[in-house]
This record gives structure tokens, sequence and C-alpha cells, in this order.
């Protein structure tokens, strides 16, 4: 999993499979969320978000799940292809700021 | 739309040497930002500016300056280059509705920066 703040922790994965990525986050009164992938040498492209008063929202094959009590996010990925090897990052907003964390870098195997 | 663009995508400064990045962005979003990226790091905020006439610095905004003159356009000007300015810079724009909330941000494809 990743915290904001921290080096770049690995995820590898068989082609197929589901994919859990994870975020700690560190500021209660973060309100929104945001996960990015970004593939190399591009920018970050917006994969999905949530708001604070949810704790689940899906999209296509992309899942994010919010617990506020112990101040975690989580990104699942179902049926994992090799389009989605990519450094992956969750992002809070304080203050109308949103903070990075250092992301994941998720590694599809044939 | 062509949405968020940048140039130059690469430079190479000497030490003390000055440059602007230029960032443009066609869908009429209010809000427009710059990071940079260290490797295997974080976007760090440097810059952001919610509208036409207005900036604030964010986290990291010592040696870079900015502008926003029009609602299109929001560029990063580095005055003295220094090493630690090597970094891979990215462009941001957002719309947000109302003051305090927060949309996604759409990015640039960056620009990758060497000070020697």
């Amino acid at each position: 999993g990743e915290s904001v703040g921290l080096h770049l922790p690995t995820l590898s994965v068989q082609e197929g499979d589901n994919s859990i990525i994870n975020c700690a986050y560190s500021n209660s009164a973060s309100d929104y969320f945001i996960w990015y992938k970004q593939e190399s040498g591009k920018g970050p492209q917006f994969i999905i978000d949530i708001r604070s008063n949810m704790d689940k929202r899906q999209g296509q094959r992309v899942t994010v799940l919010l617990n506020k009590t112990v101040k975690h996010l989580s990104l699942q990925i179902a049926a994992t292809q090799p389009g989605d090897s990519a450094v992956y990052f969750c992002a809070e907003n304080t203050r109308r700021q949103l903070t990075f964390g250092s992301g994941t870098q998720l590694t599809v195997l044939p | 739309n062509a949405g968020v663009t940048q140039t130059p995508k690469f430079r190479i400064l000497k030490i003390g040497q000055s440059m602007t990045l230029q960032c443009t962005q066609d869908m009429n979003h209010n809000y427009m930002y710059w990071y940079r990226q260290d490797p295997g790091m974080g976007l760090k905020l440097i810059y952001y500016s919610v509208g036409a006439g207005i900036t604030d610095k964010g986290e990291v905004p010592n040696g870079y300056n900015v502008s926003r003159s029009t609602t299109e356009d929001f560029p990063l000007r580095l005055e003295l280059a220094a090493p630690s300015q090597t970094s891979v810079y990215f462009c941001a724009s957002s719309y947000n509705s109302w003051a305090g909330s927060t949309d996604t941000q759409y990015f640039g494809p960056g620009t990758r920066l060497t000070v020697l």
C-alpha cells in the first residue's frame, strides 16, 4: 500500500486477476479524493473520484472504497489488463489543494 | 479540444539561466496549477491560480514565478535555474464551480527539465 510521502511501492498481478491498490491519508478534514493513473512519460490521467460523504463508487472496471474511520482509500481494478500497468496515485483535497501520494507501481504479468 | 498543452517537452538549462514553461488549456477552466514531480515521487504543488489575475503559492514556490493574464494561459518562470529544479513539471486545470470546491484536475503531458 501507499501513504502520502513514502517512496514508491510496487504491486505485481497476473493478467486477468483483480488488483487492489491502497492509500492511507492523513488529514481527516479532506473531503474529496481522486485516483490518477500515470503511464511512463505521460501526465497523470483521472480514473475515478469519491467525496467524503460516500464510502464506495464504481466506474468501468474500477471501484474506489473510502474508509474515513481509518483514513484509508483503495482502488480495485477488475480483470487487470496489460494496459493497466502504470503508476497509480491517490490525491486528497485539503484547503482547495490536492495533496498527492507518492504512488504505487502496478505491473501486470502475462 | 486539445485539453492542456505544455511546451517545451524537454529542456536542458545551465545553472543561473532562466526560462518560461508554457501552459495552455482550451477547456475554459478557471483553475490552473503547476506541479513538479521528482523521480519516484508524487506531485508537489508549486503555484496555482483561481482565475485571470489571481495566483497563489503552493507547497514549493521558491525559485519560481507565475502570472495569469488570460483564462487560457498560465506560464511558469524560472529566473535563476538551480540543479534542485531538475524535475518533470506538469500543468493542470480544473473547473471549480464554487469557492472551496475541488473538481477533477486534467493534466498536460509534462516538461522534463534538467539543470546542469
